[in-house]
């Protein structure tokens, strides 16, 4: 049973560019979160999608959206890159209704240069 | 969601007990302490959450204690693969007894287990 999965791996953005990360939730599972996590960090909550909608939502700026598509995988767009956007961004999923932990991706690896 | 306070690193010997302190000293009455851990270049990884009970499953034990302001995990026979940097976080479940929302990470406590 695959986890989550999430792409690309590694990316390379210019400052001002637009990236979009991508993550596939475990099987069965219908919640997705994101989270940013820079060196040397604990991760932090961007935003939370259920149901195709963003359920909540971190200190974060509108340049990052989100979008949950139907079949529970789900998107991360960012918007006119900054240098500080450079991180490691993770997406998590669980089945809502069940009572145990997050499973979370080996997340992509942003640089932006 | 309460805050946890856990020390910034901690060494252990392989094949002794690891023990994993947590202070969550503002937690309310329908706050779980959960334990994630992180491996390097990983995504956390869930470990094991409890209420008020002790809890044991295969990775882990937790303990909590009576006034529920502090927990301990432990880790009985820890080995090379342990070494990670251990999450302590403190949340809410909904009225469902389901639970959705952020996960609030710290500093976390990185455990370092030596040969």
């Amino acid at each position: 049973d695959a986890g989550v999965t999430q792409s690309p791996t590694h990316l390379i953005k210019t400052r001002g560019q637009q990236v979009t990360l991508r993550c596939s939730p475990k099987s069965g599972h219908d919640t997705v979160s994101w989270y940013q996590q820079a060196l040397g960090q604990g991760p932090q909550f961007i935003f939370q999608y259920y149901e195709e909608e963003e359920r909540q939502r971190g200190n974060f700026p509108d340049r990052f959206s989100g979008h949950q598509f139907p079949n529970y995988s789900s998107e991360l767009n960012v918007n006119a890159l900054l240098l500080g956007d450079s991180a490691l961004y993770l997406c998590a999923s669980r089945d809502t209704g069940a009572d145990y932990g997050y499973t979370f991706g080996s997340g992509t690896r942003l640089t932006v240069v | 969601d309460a805050k946890t306070t856990q020390p910034p690193s901690m060494d252990c010997a392989e094949g002794r007990a690891a023990n994993l302190p947590c202070n969550h000293s503002t937690i309310s009455g329908n706050e779980y302490v959960y334990w994630y851990r992180q491996i390097h270049s990983q995504g956390p990884q869930y470990i094991i959450h409890g209420l008020k009970n002790n809890e044991t499953n295969e990775m882990a034990s937790l303990i909590i204690t009576e006034d529920r302001k502090s927990s301990t995990l432990i880790l009985p026979h820890a080995t090379l693969r342990d070494t990670a940097v251990y999450y302590c976080i403190v949340r809410a479940l909904n009225a469902g007894g389901t639970s959705y929302g952020k996960l609030t990470f710290g500093q976390g406590t990185i455990l370092t287990v030596h040969p």
